[in-house]
């Protein structure tokens, strides 16, 4: 079956700072890619996907490329704010069922 | 994307009782709707895949008589854990998809606790 490895945690930055979450998978085929985010007190929430090898996908200044040669989908934001500080997971989906498999998801915590 | 809603949102319950846990798709056919559970600190495993009208397709290791699903509609699902014991304390985690569609859109969650 599908396995995901993601940079474990916790992530703790300073506002405006670099933020990258590593991310690889094995899957069957040719997987879509997510990032999903969990704000504290909140469920899931799609933050962005890609579909198929080196497309990019973008939302809140976030961004992940998907790389098929080396199985990679890293989030990447030039500059976080407080409000970015969640639980970050990045899900494969593949297979007839369509079904996600999470990684281990990684805590940000920004601070002011 | 779709807005999901899970009732209750907290709930305890006894050893022993069972509890039923409702997740409803406001705006959307779904036509395949999934169960979580998240451990805390942990990622989300999931548990079981239906498909309306259908039988719950399990994953391995989780009890299909402990943990009931029906999806009876395409806009409700309901999650029963029977004869709950502590280690069932958990947060359920349900989704919603479409034919076709990777996209899944998520509930807020339901915290159990066993007491």
């Amino acid at each position: 079956g599908d396995s995901v490895t993601q940079m474990e945690g916790p992530v703790t930055l300073s506002e405006e700072a670099f933020l990258t979450i590593n991310c690889t998978y094995t899957a069957t085929g040719y997987p879509s890619l997510f990032w999903y985010v969990q704000y504290p007190g909140e469920g899931l929430q799609l933050l962005l996907k890609a579909t198929k090898a080196d497309d990019k996908g973008s939302n809140k200044g976030f961004e992940a490329t998907y790389r098929k040669e080396t199985t990679s989908f890293h989030l990447e934001k030039g500059s976080v704010q407080v409000s970015d500080s969640a639980v970050y997971f990045c899900a494969p989906s593949s297979g007839s069922a369509r079904q996600l498999t999470f990684g281990s998801g990684t805590q940000l915590t920004v601070l002011p | 994307g779709a807005v999901v809603s899970q009732h209750p949102s907290r709930v305890i319950c006894k050893s022993g009782t069972s509890v039923k846990i409702e997740c409803r798709s406001l705006d959307f056919q779904a036509t395949t709707m999934f169960w979580y559970r998240q451990f805390p600190k942990k990622s989300l495993m999931l548990m079981a895949t239906s498909n309306e009208g259908s039988k719950a397709t399990y994953e391995q290791g989780v009890e299909k008589d402990k943990f009931l699903i029906n999806h009876a509609s395409l806009t409700l699902s309901t999650l029963t854990v029977t004869s709950a014991h502590p280690e069932d304390s958990s947060f359920y985690i349900c989704s919603v998809s479409t034919s076709g569609s990777y996209e899944q859109y998520f509930g807020p969650g339901t915290r159990l606790t066993v007491t």
